[in-house]
This record gives C-alpha cells, sequence and structure tokens, in this order.
C-alpha cells in the first residue's frame, strides 16, 4: 500500500502569511495527488487536483506543485477562512490514501 | 445541483451491525464511481471504500476486509455501506463521496455531509 506522510503535522500563522504544507508518497504517484481542505463540522472540500490544477471556485492564493513523490500545497496570504486542517491523498492506486493532515491554526 | 445524504447512522453495540445509505442526486449517479470515507474521533480522513460505476468491483481498506460491503442501486441513485462485526475503532462520522475520474486525475468532487456511526457498549 502507499504510505503518504504530509508535514508539518501543524503549523501556526498569522493572517497575510504565506503557508507552505508538503507531502511526500511512498512510492512514485505521477501527479495523482490531490488537497482537500476540511473544517470541524464540515464536509471536506476539494482544493487541488492532479497535484496543480485549481478546483473550480477555490480561490487563487491556493497553489499546488509536485509530482512523483513529493508535493506541496502553498496557500499564498492566509486568510482567516483557511485556518484548518489540509489533507493530501493518493489516487494513484485502488486504495485511496490520504496522509494524516496538517493543521493550519492561527498564531 | 450536486447533492449527496447520507442516513442510517446511530448506537450500535460491539458486534452489531449498522446499514448507511447515500442518496444522491443533482447528478447521473449510474455513471460515477462513488465512496466511502471516514473520520474517527479526533483522527484524520479514512478512505474505507470505493465501488466502480456499474458495481462490478469494490474495494476496500483492509481494517474493514470480510466485515463491510459497499452496494449500490443505480436505479434508486442510492450508495449503500453494510457493516457487521462492528468495533469501538469502527466509530466515526462516515462520508459518502462522488468520484470523478479523468485521463489524468482521479478525485472525489462532491461529499456528503457525513452521518455518524457510534459503537459502545
Amino acid at each position: 500500500d502507499i504510505q503518504m506522510t504530509q508535514s508539518p503535522s501543524s503549523l501556526s500563522a498569522s493572517v497575510g502569511d504565506r503557508a507552505t504544507l508538503t507531502c511526500r508518497a511512498s512510492q512514485n504517484i505521477d501527479t495523482f495527488l490531490n488537497w482537500y481542505q476540511h473544517k470541524p463540522g464540515e464536509s471536506p472540500k476539494l482544493l487541488i487536483y492532479a497535484a496543480s490544477s485549481l478546483q473550480s471556485g477555490v480561490p487563487s492564493r491556493f497553489s499546488g506543485s509536485g509530482s512523483g513523490t513529493d508535493f506541496t500545497l502553498t496557500i499564498s496570504s492566509l486568510q482567516l477562512e483557511d485556518f484548518a486542517t489540509y489533507y493530501c491523498q493518493e489516487s494513484y492506486s485502488d486504495s485511496w490514501t490520504f496522509g494524516q493532515g496538517t493543521k493550519v491554526e492561527i498564531k | 445541483d450536486v447533492q449527496l445524504l447520507e442516513s442510517g447512522g446511530g448506537l450500535v453495540s460491539p458486534g452489531g451491525s449498522l446499514r448507511l445509505s447515500c442518496a444522491a442526486s443533482g447528478f447521473d449517479f449510474s455513471y460515477y464511481g462513488m465512496a466511502w470515507v471516514r473520520q474517527a474521533p479526533g483522527k484524520g480522513l479514512e478512505w474505507v471504500s470505493t465501488i466502480t460505476a456499474g458495481g462490478d468491483r469494490t474495494y476496500y481498506t483492509d481494517s474493514v476486509k470480510g466485515r463491510f460491503t459497499i452496494s449500490r442501486d443505480n436505479s434508486k441513485s442510492t450508495l449503500y455501506l453494510q457493516m457487521k462485526s462492528l468495533r469501538a475503532e469502527d466509530t466515526a462520522v462516515y462520508y459518502c463521496a462522488k468520484i470523478y475520474r479523468g485521463v489524468d486525475s482521479h478525485y472525489f468532487d462532491y461529499w456528503g455531509q457525513g452521518s455518524l456511526a457510534t459503537v459502545s457498549s
């Protein structure tokens, strides 16, 4: 099975800061990598698919990059509504494994 | 608009059974694969099971193999998860999710609101 490892597990940042989240796959997954945002009491929301494609309706301050085993989600300027937990997920295998999540908290 | 509405959650004793349903609307259900994803209290998201559009292929995470069965009724636009031999560690909010499968990308594009299943004596 493919393992997905996210870092950091949590980060504290201020409104307006740039946030960089990373995700590493245990084997090559090409660009079959998605990012989701999840807030308590809500359903997860797709942000980025295929490593770098922005889902319709998602603000352009979100961007993704990477291929193979190493991936990055960048939030260029954090807004209040961005404080949430972010998950990467591989869709290369038949088992769509999630990373353990990165919680972005207000400093 | 796409809507996914889960139901069937509740409190069940260890070893018991529960069946979750997910009623879909706003898209042609029979064309899309579907999945269940769960989140245990204080934990992250965990993929549970996937079923293809026609229902001919199913996939499960190791911890539920032999205990959970995913199925669908395309005539009713409804997805199911039959859960048996439930354990305390199966306690979670269960989300159904619609799968988009393109040539170079596969992802969950829509999610339900979640249904809580609690396994406790």
